[in-house]
Protein backbone atom coordinates (compact mmCIF):
# COMPACT_ATOMS: atom_id res chain seq x y z
CA UNK A 1 0.00 0.00 0.00
CA UNK A 2 1.68 3.24 -1.20
CA UNK A 3 1.34 5.81 1.73
CA UNK A 4 3.25 9.48 1.87
CA UNK A 5 3.77 11.63 4.78
CA UNK A 6 4.36 14.60 5.29
CA UNK A 7 6.58 17.05 7.14
CA UNK A 8 6.90 20.33 7.82
CA UNK A 9 6.75 23.53 9.90
CA UNK A 10 2.67 24.99 10.10
CA UNK A 11 4.06 28.28 10.89
CA UNK A 12 6.39 30.59 8.20
CA UNK A 13 6.42 34.25 8.80
CA UNK A 14 6.17 36.86 5.91
CA UNK A 15 8.80 37.05 3.21
CA UNK A 16 10.31 33.39 4.43
CA UNK A 17 10.75 30.33 2.76
CA UNK A 18 7.63 27.56 2.61
CA UNK A 19 9.56 24.26 3.34
CA UNK A 20 7.71 20.66 3.11
CA UNK A 21 8.84 17.19 2.33
CA UNK A 22 6.85 14.36 1.48
CA UNK A 23 8.41 10.88 2.25
CA UNK A 24 7.11 7.75 -0.17
CA UNK A 25 6.63 4.33 1.07
CA UNK A 26 5.58 1.59 -1.32
CA UNK A 27 6.81 3.16 -4.30
CA UNK A 28 9.45 5.18 -5.69
CA UNK A 29 9.90 8.82 -6.40
CA UNK A 30 12.58 7.57 -9.62
CA UNK A 31 9.58 5.36 -10.98
CA UNK A 32 9.68 6.37 -15.16
CA UNK A 33 5.66 5.51 -14.95
CA UNK A 34 4.71 8.16 -11.40
CA UNK A 35 4.39 11.54 -11.57
CA UNK A 36 4.72 13.61 -7.84
CA UNK A 37 2.81 17.10 -7.40
CA UNK A 38 2.03 19.49 -4.30
CA UNK A 39 -1.54 20.77 -4.60
CA UNK A 40 -3.06 23.31 -1.78
CA UNK A 41 -6.17 24.19 -0.95
CA UNK A 42 -7.51 27.53 0.97
CA UNK A 43 -10.96 28.70 1.66
CA UNK A 44 -10.28 31.78 -1.18
CA UNK A 45 -8.42 29.78 -3.95
CA UNK A 46 -10.05 26.09 -3.88
CA UNK A 47 -7.65 23.81 -4.66
CA UNK A 48 -4.80 24.68 -6.52
CA UNK A 49 -1.96 22.67 -8.59
CA UNK A 50 1.18 23.76 -7.33
CA UNK A 51 3.82 22.22 -9.54
CA UNK A 52 5.30 18.38 -10.06
CA UNK A 53 8.57 16.30 -10.73
CA UNK A 54 9.11 13.24 -12.44
CA UNK A 55 11.96 10.70 -14.08
CA UNK A 56 11.64 9.68 -16.99
CA UNK A 57 15.46 8.83 -18.00
CA UNK A 58 16.15 12.31 -16.49
CA UNK A 59 14.37 14.45 -14.10
CA UNK A 60 11.90 16.85 -14.50
CA UNK A 61 10.26 19.61 -13.23
CA UNK A 62 7.18 22.15 -13.82
CA UNK A 63 5.18 24.65 -11.86
CA UNK A 64 2.07 26.55 -12.18
CA UNK A 65 2.38 30.27 -13.19
CA UNK A 66 0.75 31.76 -10.39
CA UNK A 67 3.79 30.58 -8.72
CA UNK A 68 6.60 29.82 -11.20
CA UNK A 69 9.19 32.75 -9.60
CA UNK A 70 8.87 31.32 -6.28
CA UNK A 71 8.64 27.61 -6.36
CA UNK A 72 10.94 24.54 -6.13
CA UNK A 73 10.70 21.16 -6.52
CA UNK A 74 12.77 18.76 -5.69
CA UNK A 75 13.16 14.82 -5.44
CA UNK A 76 15.43 13.38 -3.12
CA UNK A 77 16.35 9.97 -4.20
CA UNK A 78 19.00 8.73 -1.56
CA UNK A 79 15.28 9.42 1.24
CA UNK A 80 12.77 8.03 -1.84
CA UNK A 81 11.28 11.72 -0.98
CA UNK A 82 10.48 14.65 -2.47
CA UNK A 83 10.05 17.95 -1.34
CA UNK A 84 7.94 22.12 -1.74
CA UNK A 85 10.29 25.11 -1.27
CA UNK A 86 7.92 28.34 -2.14
CA UNK A 87 10.02 31.53 -1.41
CA UNK A 88 8.90 34.95 -0.33
CA UNK A 89 5.84 33.75 1.04
CA UNK A 90 2.63 36.29 2.41
CA UNK A 91 -0.77 35.27 3.88
CA UNK A 92 -2.37 34.42 0.72
CA UNK A 93 0.39 31.60 1.02
CA UNK A 94 -1.61 30.34 3.96
CA UNK A 95 -3.26 27.03 2.99
CA UNK A 96 -3.64 23.74 3.28
CA UNK A 97 -0.77 21.96 1.35
CA UNK A 98 -0.86 18.51 0.28
CA UNK A 99 1.30 16.29 -1.68
CA UNK A 100 -0.20 13.90 -4.02
CA UNK A 101 0.62 10.76 -5.95
CA UNK A 102 -0.32 11.45 -9.64
CA UNK A 103 -0.72 14.32 -12.14
CA UNK A 104 -3.98 14.22 -13.65
CA UNK A 105 -5.22 11.13 -11.80
CA UNK A 106 -4.01 12.01 -8.48
CA UNK A 107 -4.85 8.48 -6.42
CA UNK A 108 -2.12 8.57 -3.83
CA UNK A 109 -2.41 11.40 -1.40
CA UNK A 110 -0.37 12.76 1.98
CA UNK A 111 -2.02 13.87 5.06
CA UNK A 112 -1.85 17.57 4.41
CA UNK A 113 0.37 20.24 6.47
CA UNK A 114 -1.68 23.62 7.48
CA UNK A 115 0.75 26.00 6.88
CA UNK A 116 0.21 29.43 8.25
CA UNK A 117 1.79 32.70 7.22
CA UNK A 118 1.67 35.29 9.99
CA UNK A 119 4.58 37.03 11.75
CA UNK B 1 -11.79 31.96 -9.73
CA UNK B 2 -11.54 28.64 -10.87
CA UNK B 3 -10.93 27.41 -14.24
CA UNK B 4 -13.73 25.06 -13.77
CA UNK B 5 -17.07 25.67 -13.04
CA UNK B 6 -19.11 23.32 -10.74
CA UNK B 7 -22.53 24.29 -8.96
CA UNK B 8 -21.94 24.92 -5.51
CA UNK B 9 -24.68 22.75 -4.12
CA UNK B 10 -26.94 19.51 -5.24
CA UNK B 11 -28.77 17.50 -2.87
CA UNK B 12 -30.63 14.22 -3.18
CA UNK B 13 -32.87 11.89 -0.83
CA UNK B 14 -31.07 8.16 -0.32
CA UNK B 15 -31.68 5.92 -2.95
CA UNK B 16 -32.02 8.99 -5.76
CA UNK B 17 -29.40 9.67 -8.48
CA UNK B 18 -27.81 13.10 -8.33
CA UNK B 19 -25.50 14.81 -11.17
CA UNK B 20 -22.41 17.20 -10.70
CA UNK B 21 -21.70 18.91 -13.62
CA UNK B 22 -18.29 20.60 -14.44
CA UNK B 23 -18.01 23.57 -17.53
CA UNK B 24 -14.83 25.00 -19.02
CA UNK B 25 -13.39 26.37 -22.15
CA UNK B 26 -12.05 23.86 -24.98
CA UNK B 27 -8.63 25.20 -23.77
CA UNK B 28 -9.23 23.27 -20.24
CA UNK B 29 -10.42 19.91 -21.76
CA UNK B 30 -9.06 20.43 -25.57
CA UNK B 31 -8.99 17.16 -27.00
CA UNK B 32 -7.61 15.52 -23.80
CA UNK B 33 -9.80 12.86 -21.69
CA UNK B 34 -8.21 13.75 -18.57
CA UNK B 35 -11.02 14.34 -16.52
CA UNK B 36 -11.04 13.24 -12.86
CA UNK B 37 -13.43 13.46 -9.87
CA UNK B 38 -12.48 13.62 -6.34
CA UNK B 39 -14.50 13.59 -3.37
CA UNK B 40 -13.64 15.12 -0.29
CA UNK B 41 -15.58 14.92 3.12
CA UNK B 42 -14.64 17.45 5.82
CA UNK B 43 -11.60 17.21 7.31
CA UNK B 44 -9.87 14.90 5.16
CA UNK B 45 -7.61 14.59 1.72
CA UNK B 46 -9.62 14.33 -1.64
CA UNK B 47 -10.34 10.62 -2.32
CA UNK B 48 -10.04 10.28 -6.56
CA UNK B 49 -13.30 8.64 -7.56
CA UNK B 50 -12.96 8.84 -10.93
CA UNK B 51 -10.31 9.07 -13.78
CA UNK B 52 -9.66 9.64 -17.62
CA UNK B 53 -13.89 11.13 -17.32
CA UNK B 54 -15.13 7.45 -17.32
CA UNK B 55 -12.93 4.80 -15.12
CA UNK B 56 -13.40 4.22 -11.78
CA UNK B 57 -10.29 2.95 -9.53
CA UNK B 58 -10.37 -0.20 -7.65
CA UNK B 59 -12.65 0.15 -4.68
CA UNK B 60 -14.71 3.09 -5.96
CA UNK B 61 -18.69 1.52 -6.06
CA UNK B 62 -19.96 1.30 -9.57
CA UNK B 63 -22.69 3.77 -8.23
CA UNK B 64 -19.92 6.36 -9.49
CA UNK B 65 -19.94 7.03 -13.18
CA UNK B 66 -18.39 9.89 -14.95
CA UNK B 67 -19.07 11.42 -18.54
CA UNK B 68 -18.31 14.22 -20.73
CA UNK B 69 -19.77 16.08 -23.76
CA UNK B 70 -18.21 18.74 -24.97
CA UNK B 71 -16.51 21.31 -22.27
CA UNK B 72 -18.84 19.93 -19.93
CA UNK B 73 -17.78 16.84 -17.92
CA UNK B 74 -20.27 15.21 -15.25
CA UNK B 75 -19.78 13.05 -12.33
CA UNK B 76 -23.19 10.84 -11.53
CA UNK B 77 -23.81 8.98 -8.41
CA UNK B 78 -26.72 6.69 -8.42
CA UNK B 79 -28.14 4.84 -5.79
CA UNK B 80 -27.51 7.76 -3.11
CA UNK B 81 -26.14 7.04 0.42
CA UNK B 82 -25.70 9.20 3.72
CA UNK B 83 -22.00 8.19 2.81
CA UNK B 84 -21.95 9.88 -0.15
CA UNK B 85 -22.07 13.42 1.37
CA UNK B 86 -19.42 15.28 0.76
CA UNK B 87 -17.33 17.92 -1.19
CA UNK B 88 -17.10 17.09 -4.92
CA UNK B 89 -14.18 18.93 -7.33
CA UNK B 90 -13.43 18.00 -11.20
CA UNK B 91 -10.20 18.53 -12.50
CA UNK B 92 -8.72 18.96 -15.80
CA UNK B 93 -5.32 18.63 -17.72
CA UNK B 94 -5.32 21.12 -19.62
CA UNK B 95 -3.92 22.57 -23.29
CA UNK B 96 -0.26 24.17 -21.31
CA UNK B 97 0.35 21.00 -19.27
CA UNK B 98 -1.20 22.11 -16.16
CA UNK B 99 -4.08 20.93 -14.20
CA UNK B 100 -7.36 23.05 -13.07
CA UNK B 101 -9.52 22.38 -10.82
CA UNK B 102 -13.18 23.22 -10.36
CA UNK B 103 -14.39 25.36 -7.20
CA UNK B 104 -16.41 22.29 -5.44
CA UNK B 105 -19.53 20.79 -5.21
CA UNK B 106 -21.10 20.18 -1.92
CA UNK B 107 -23.19 17.29 -1.97
CA UNK B 108 -25.85 17.05 0.80
CA UNK B 109 -27.81 13.63 1.21
CA UNK B 110 -31.56 14.47 2.74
Amino acid sequence: QVQLQQSGPGLVKPSQTLSLTCAISGDSVSSNSRTWSWIRQSPSRGLEWLGRTYYRSKWYSDYAASVKSRITITPDTSKNQFSLQLNSVTPEDTAVYFCVRGNYNMDVWGQGTTVTVSS
Amino acid sequence: QSALTQPPSVSGSPGQSVTISCTGTSSDFGNYNRVSWYQQPPGTAPKLMIYEVTNRPSGVPDRFSGSKSGNTASLTISGLQAEDEANYYCSSYTSNTHIVFGGGTKLTVL
